[in-house]
């Protein structure tokens, strides 16, 4: 199946600072979510990016998918104590068997 | 969006016991999927289940040790067998809906085995 890289695995970040985690394939994805799990939680889903070079937005959070849709980035702008959790990227394999593989996630801690 | 809930939220077993974790959607699904999260890590998937079909199960995953149901298209079970401590895990049902298969999951089943 497919496997995705994450990095990095933990951050931690003054209240205020930027955050940003990163997704590498060594195989052309055909697309990525992004999933948010608050601490006790469970994951939550964010987004899907589908087209090659997609940038989309949600309030301080841009979610961008490479040129060659092998790579994805989340980054948070000015982060704030509600931003903690993990932030994981997962990609699926489509077809009849279909099936979402994640990748190990970051973990993001803000010093308020 | 659907909702998922899951029982028991959290239990505590004894090794060598089984313990049956109960998933139900608010809506007919087709697919629902099951993951073990252990602590501070990522999410694992067990199996696929296909109402009205054997579930799939992923590699290092086998059906005597997490037989799974599926008797409609709103509820399935995963039994974690024979337990060890290494079973101790979250886990998570979930299923996905609409165009952009979406993923949703349950709140989980934090299990912890002694």
């Amino acid at each position: 199946g497919q496997q995705v890289m994450q990095i990095p695995q933990y951050q931690h970040v003054q209240e205020g600072e930027d955050f940003t985690t990163y997704c590498n394939s060594s195989t052309t994805l055909s697309n990525i979510q992004w999933y948010k799990q608050r601490p006790g939680g469970h994951p939550v889903f964010l987004i899907q990016l589908v087209k090659s070079g997609e940038v989309k937005k949600q309030k301080r959070l841009t979610f961008q998918f490479g040129e060659a849709k092998k790579n994805s980035s989340l980054h948070i702008t000015a982060t704030q104590t509600t931003d903690v959790g993990t932030y994981f990227c997962a990609v699926s394999s489509g077809g009849s068997n279909y099936k979402l593989t994640f990748g190990k996630g970051t973990l993001l801690t803000v010093n308020p | 969006s659907a909702v998922i809930s899951q029982k028991p939220s959290r239990d505590i077993c004894q090794r060598g016991t089984s313990l049956t974790i109960q998933c139900q959607v608010d809506s007919q699904v087709t697919m629902m999927f099951w993951y073990r999260q252990q602590p501070g890590q990522s999410l694992t998937l067990i199996a696929t289940a296909n109402q009205g079909s054997e579930a799939t199960y992923e590699s290092g995953f086998v059906i005597d040790k997490f037989p799974i149901s599926r008797p409609n298209l709103t509820f399935s079970t995963l039994t974690v067998s024979n337990m060890s401590p290494e079973d101790s895990s979250i886990y998570l049902c979930s299923t996905r809906q609409g165009w952009q298969e979406t993923q949703y999951f349950g709140p989980g089943t934090r299990l912890l085995v002694l």
